[in-house]
């Protein structure tokens, strides 16, 4: 199973809104609801933004949100600040794979 | 305090073996999947290998399946990754995950994230 597919930096101004791109196929996101995002802070462990493509888990701030088109899946964040200027993964889970998690190849931040 | 702390990483030889630990705290730990998930420094995250809340159940990535095996025991909070015939290509922060749970007024049920996560422990396998 490969790796999904993110671009490597997207950068954006304080303030603006920014969308981060996560690439499958029909067999991984294309087929799935159950797609996640993780910010990873350097240094640290991941950190759960998104799961199930929209939702928010408690105490995550409402400037992150998700979104899902076929075999593309979407994190937009909005009011960027200059703390959002970490590393960001997307996941996607397909039960029936034999590999049924995939990570994509990350993203980073820049916030000019 | 809610924690996951893993333990066991080190230096080892290609073939080696090393067994990693993972404590759990300050949750039910027997409501939970767990997984193991690693990050080669400075590169991006590979999923591992994953075990259901009773243990009968488990997955592996292609790239461990038959060398790594993974355990849990829910009588002392704890998950277990044995890794045998390790490779340099193995070498990797591996982190401990809590799969996330979502209820509704009826059930819960496993959404296929990873809502926890430990501070990781390294496994370098060089000669």
């Amino acid at each position: 199973q490969s790796a999904l597919t993110q671009p490597a930096s997207v950068s954006g101004s304080p303030g603006q809104s920014i969308t981060i791109s996560c690439t499958g196929t029909s067999s991984d996101i294309g087929s799935t609801n159950l797609v996640s995002w993780y910010q990873q802070l350097p240094g640290k462990a991941p950190k759960l933004l998104i799961y199930e493509v929209t939702k928010r888990p408690s105490g995550v701030s409402h400037r992150f949100s998700g979104s899902k088109s076929g075999n593309t899946a979407s994190l937009t964040i909005s009011g960027l600040q200059p703390e959002d200027e970490v590393d960001y993964y997307c996941c996607s889970y397909e039960g029936s794979s034999s590999s049924p998690f995939v990570f994509g190849t990350g993203t980073r931040v820049t916030v000019l | 305090e809610v924690q996951l702390v893993e333990s066991g990483g080190g230096v080892v030889r290609p073939g080696g073996s090393l067994r990693l630990s993972c404590a759990a705290s300050g949750f039910i730990f027997d409501d939970y999947a767990m997984s193991w998930v690693r990050q080669v420094p400075g590169k991006g995250l590979e999923w591992v290998s994953d075990v259901n809340w009773s243990g009968d159940n488990t997955a592996y990535a292609d790239s461990v399946q038959g060398r790594f095996t993974v355990s849990r025991d829910n009588a002392d909070n704890s998950l277990s990754l044995q890794m045998n015939s390790l490779r340099a290509e193995d070498t990797a922060l591996y982190y401990c995950a809590r799969q996330m749970r979502d209820c509704n007024r009826i059930s819960c049920f496993t959404v296929y994230a990873f809502d926890m996560w430990g501070q990781g422990t390294m496994v370098s396998v060089s000669s």
